[in-house]
């Protein structure tokens, strides 16, 4: 089946300092989407990229991830993190070809900026 | 005003018990859905719906039965209830199944003693 990774579990980091979270992804289709949501606490998570769009630069609210097909990777980046920036990033993945619409999540990224 | 509806927020139950978590969107999403997160996991597929149809279930207990009484409206009932259930329970939509967006509820955290 389906199946996303992302490596890091805990990421602290200072304000300004860049930002990069890692997902790979392992799926049979190719008609893959890619997603990145992220979670703050006791709110609802919500959509920040998607992509399905092979080698193509997709950018939200400062933050930009490019699907890349040939390693199964959808990492996402900020040049600059903001206090405002910490919460829970899942990576996601979804095969539009299927009927179900079943979103597969990687465990998540627990991203904390501090001052 | 919120686009989806889950309630309750929070929920306590004593182990054996039965209760029903309930999911309203109003965002006119012809599919649903039931996402599961418990302690350190990641959020997991449950249950897809479309046009009050299941489309799939994730699922290995016959414990969690999804119900859709209207086109925007998929409960969640849970049945003999485990201290293992307890989680947080997201309902999703989107426009229809194969829409690559899903739109999330604020979740119901049950905890089951």
């Amino acid at each position: 089946g389906d199946s996303v990774t992302q490596t890091e579990g805990l990421v602290t980091l200072t304000e300004g300092l860049p930002v990069m979270l890692n997902c790979t992804y392992q799926t049979i289709y190719s008609n893959a989407f890619l997603f990145w949501y992220v979670h703050y606490l006791n709110e609802s998570p919500w959509l920040l990229l998607r992509s399905s769009t092979d080698n193509k630069r997709t950018e939200h609210q400062g933050f930009h991830a490019t699907l890349h097909k040939s390693s199964s990777s959808f990492h996402l980046q900020k040049s600059s993190a903001q206090l405002s920036d910490s919460a829970l990033y899942y990576c996601a993945l979804s095969n539009t070809g299927g009927l179900s619409g079943k979103l597969t999540f990687g465990e998540g990224t627990q991203v904390t900026v501090i001052s | 005003d919120p686009k989806i509806i889950q309630k309750p927020k929070y929920l306590v139950a004593v182990t054996g018990s039965e209760k029903i978590l309930i999911c309203e969107q109003y965002l006119g999403h012809n599919a649903m859905y039931w996402y599961r997160q418990s302690a350190k996991k990641p959020l997991e597929f449950m249950f897809s719906y479309s046009y009050q149809k299941l489309m799939d279930n994730q699922t290995a207990s016959s414990r969690f039965q999804p119900q859709s009484s209207k086109k925007n409206h998929l409960d969640l009932q849970i049945t003999a209830l485990k201290p293992d259930d307890s989680a947080t329970y997201f309902c999703a939509s989107s426009p229809r199944p194969n829409y690559a967006e899903q739109f999330f509820g604020p979740g119901t955290r049950l905890t089951v003693l």
